[in-house]
């Protein structure tokens, strides 16, 4: 079965720090997506890409980029965190069925 | 613009009860995708059963199985004979046709199983 493996469960910073979630993909798949999890607002898409050094904005992509260098990695950068960045940070790859990594539950100070 | 609409933010019910999630979406687009993902404690998110709009049967996989009603836009979720494992909360998901599978997500159920 597909894996998909994000660096961090859990994750504590402090306001202003430059922060990187990685997520990595074992089954080659072109499509990758990261989501944020708010309790009652369900998931929102940041951003995703669809092929290498490929990226597209998702519904709230303020106060976010990402890169994607290798096919199987797609990184999630926070410039300078801030407090309303506090989250459940998920990774999914795929196509007609998504992959989940198990999440980062980011907190920031 | 697609929304998805879970009603109820909680639910329990008894273990070996059938127990039925409601989800409706909005939508002018005639070909999409309807999905329900269930992530349990362990955060894990996974896929627990997909329809097509253009297929008028209803999707079933094992205990799991679904009420698709296309013109009242209605998508709702059975478990029969529900389990402990069944308790996770659960994501009603709307995918258009062509869209690069950017999904759109409902803000959830959270499902209790009571032994």
């Amino acid at each position: 079965d597909v894996k998909v493996t994000q660096s961090s469960r859990y994750l504590v910073k402090r306001t202003g720090e430059k922060v990187f979630l990685e997520c990595v993909q074992d089954m080659d798949h072109e499509n990758m997506f990261w989501y944020r999890q708010d309790p009652g607002l369900g998931l929102r898409l940041i951003y995703f890409s669809y092929d290498v050094k490929m990226k597209e904005k998702g519904d709230i992509p303020e106060g976010y980029s990402v890169s994607r260098e290798k096919k199987e990695r797609f990184s999630l950068i926070l410039e300078s965190a801030s407090t309303n960045q506090t989250s459940m940070y998920l990774c999914a790859t795929g196509f007609e069925k998504l992959f989940f990594g198990s999440g980062t539950q980011l907190s920031v100070l | 613009a697609q929304t998805v609409t879970q009603s109820q933010p909680e639910m329990s019910v008894q273990e070996a009860e059938t127990v039925t999630l409601s989800c409706t979406y909005d939508t002018s687009e005639n070909n999409y995708y309807l999905f329900w993902y269930k992530q349990p404690p362990s955060r894990q998110m996974i896929l627990v059963i997909r329809q097509e709009a253009y297929k008028q049967q209803n999707a079933t996989e094992n205990r799991f199985s679904v009420n698709f009603q296309k013109a009242a836009k209605s998508f709702s979720l059975k478990i029969s004979d529900s389990q402990l494992g069944d308790t996770a909360m659960y994501f009603c998901a709307f995918m258009k046709q062509y869209s690069n599978y950017q999904l759109i997500w409902g803000a959830g159920t959270k499902l209790i199983i009571k032994p």
